[in-house]
């Protein structure tokens, strides 16, 4: 089976601008997760999808991230506008449902200069 | 506050010797509990779990253990070999509400020739 996709693999941009990446995951997967990782650290959930409903997303930061989900298959993150403390690799993962193992992808890795 | 902890940094151990990675956890609401396994510029990849009802779990050259009363969990690879080298991720499994996953911060596993 195809793993998830995700786009671009690296990016580099100013502090202020915006950006966006894109994720596609496994084919019948109900569940996406978008994580960041932070150099150092560990990944941490920002937003948790079902289907394409909002399960959690209590570390999102909303007043520059969103999120969204179109018709339960794919999904971009957005970040407006960036800060530098944003810079890490943003993992996107799936799995058919909560109780399941998780398959990632293989991240985007983004700077902000 | 639902904290997994992670320790040592990095881990440097001989071709062939037992390698031990070891992850602490904080909040006694999770069920399972996930080893992961990331090389430079891929996604973290499945690697082991142990339910928490358990204290052993084996799966050929990796077994995880978890010590509930000391809310501890630790990876033995044996014997260790090169395609080893990896950062490996401690993770566990919420309970409630969306079942997310909280990881560690993660250990740099070198194995030597």
């Amino acid at each position: 089976e195809a793993g998830v996709a995700q786009s671009p693999r690296y990016k580099i941009i100013e502090k202020r601008q915006s950006v966006a990446f894109w994720c596609n995951p496994i084919s019948g997967h109900a569940t996406l997760y978008w994580y960041q990782q932070i150099l150092g650290q560990g990944p941490k959930l920002l937003i948790q999808f079902q289907n394409n409903g909002v399960v959690d997303d209590s570390q999102l930061p909303k007043d520059r991230f969103s999120a969204e989900r179109l018709k339960g298959v794919d999904s971009t993150l957005k970040i407006q506008p960036a800060k530098l403390e944003d810079s890490a690799v943003y993992l996107c993962a799936s799995s058919l449902t909560p109780d399941y193992g998780y398959t990632f992808g293989s991240g985007t890795r983004l700077t902000v200069v | 506050d639902q904290q997994v902890k992670q320790n040592s940094p990095s881990l440097s151990v001989q071709e062939g010797r037992i390698s031990i990675l070891n992850c602490d956890y904080t909040n006694s609401m999770f069920d399972y509990f996930l080893w992961y396994k990331k090389y430079p510029a891929e996604g973290p990849t499945f690697l082991i779990s142990i339910s928490s009802i358990k204290d052993k779990n084996e799966d050929g050259r990796f077994t995880v253990f978890l010590n509930k009363s000391a809310k501890h969990l630790s990876l033995h690879i044996v014997p260790s070999q090169p395609g080893d080298s990896a950062v490996y991720f401690c993770a566990a499994r919420v309970i409630q509400g969306a079942q997310k996953l909280v990881f560690g911060q993660g250990t740099r596993l070198t194995i030597n020739p």
